[in-house]
């Protein structure tokens, strides 16, 4: 069965300093992985996602994630942090075969000036 | 501008009382989602239509129903048997086939008078 794991509720971090948003997931077979953002009352905007190849994906907005395969890792980083970056975040999996998409519980991440 | 919409964006029920929450896009997708999405729970899978005039159960389908009579329309009811409707409700879209991500749009939130 496939699962996703955002294993922190929330990440704070000062404005201009780096910030990381965890993600572990459990896939039968080839996993597309996927970051989503989203702003209160709407729905969940696109980031990036990882299909194969560089291990290292860039995204909209200045994110990028790491994929780990041995570890089962697609955190989200970013360089720099701003406070309009303050948001939920959402992991996401779907198996190269499938046609669902497994969605981690969120982590709010709020950047502090 | 391609897009999904979804309306209302507010939605009161009454004990008893069935309502329907409206999903239309234009971006000529094959596949659509409703999720439902309640706090520190991430998206929960309701039903899932892959082409016109078929749907499959998510996760979570008990007590509500689809329809999907055409490719841009997917409207969702919320029956009185779903007990504990109150959440925000988010419907996204795809190519059926492919490593593209789901579009959402900015979802409903039910609530019980």
């Amino acid at each position: 069965a496939q699962s996703v794991a955002q294993p922190e509720d929330q990440v704070n971090v000062a404005e201009g300093n780096p910030l990381t948003v965890k993600c572990t997931y459990s896939v039968s077979g080839n996993p597309y992985l996927f970051w989503y953002v989203q702003y209160p009352n709407r729905g969940l905007q696109f980031l990036l996602k990882y299909i194969t190849g560089d291990n290292l994906v860039k995204g909209s907005y200045g994110f990028e994630a790491e994929f780990n395969k041995s570890q089962t890792s697609f955190h989200l980083k970013k360089p720099s942090a701003l406070v309009s970056d303050s948001a939920l975040y959402f992991c996401a999996v779907r198996d190269t075969g499938g046609f669902k998409t497994i969605f981690g519980a969120g982590t709010r991440l709020f950047v502090k000036a | 501008d391609g897009g999904i919409t979804q309306s209302p964006k507010y939605l009161f029920r009454k004990e008893g009382q069935n309502v329907t929450l409206s999903c239309e896009q234009n971006l000529n997708h094959d596949a659509m989602y409703w999720y439902r999405q309640d706090p520190g729970q991430g998206l929960r899978l309701i039903y899932y239509s892959q082409i016109v005039n078929d749907f499959q159960k998510g996760d979570i389908a008990e007590g509500y129903s689809v329809s999907r009579e055409k490719k841009e329309s997917f409207p969702l009811t919320v029956t009185s048997a779903q007990k504990n409707p109150t959440a925000f409700y988010l419907c996204a879209s795809r190519w059926a086939v492919g490593n593209q991500p789901q579009h959402f749009g900015d979802g409903t939130r039910l609530s019980i008078l």
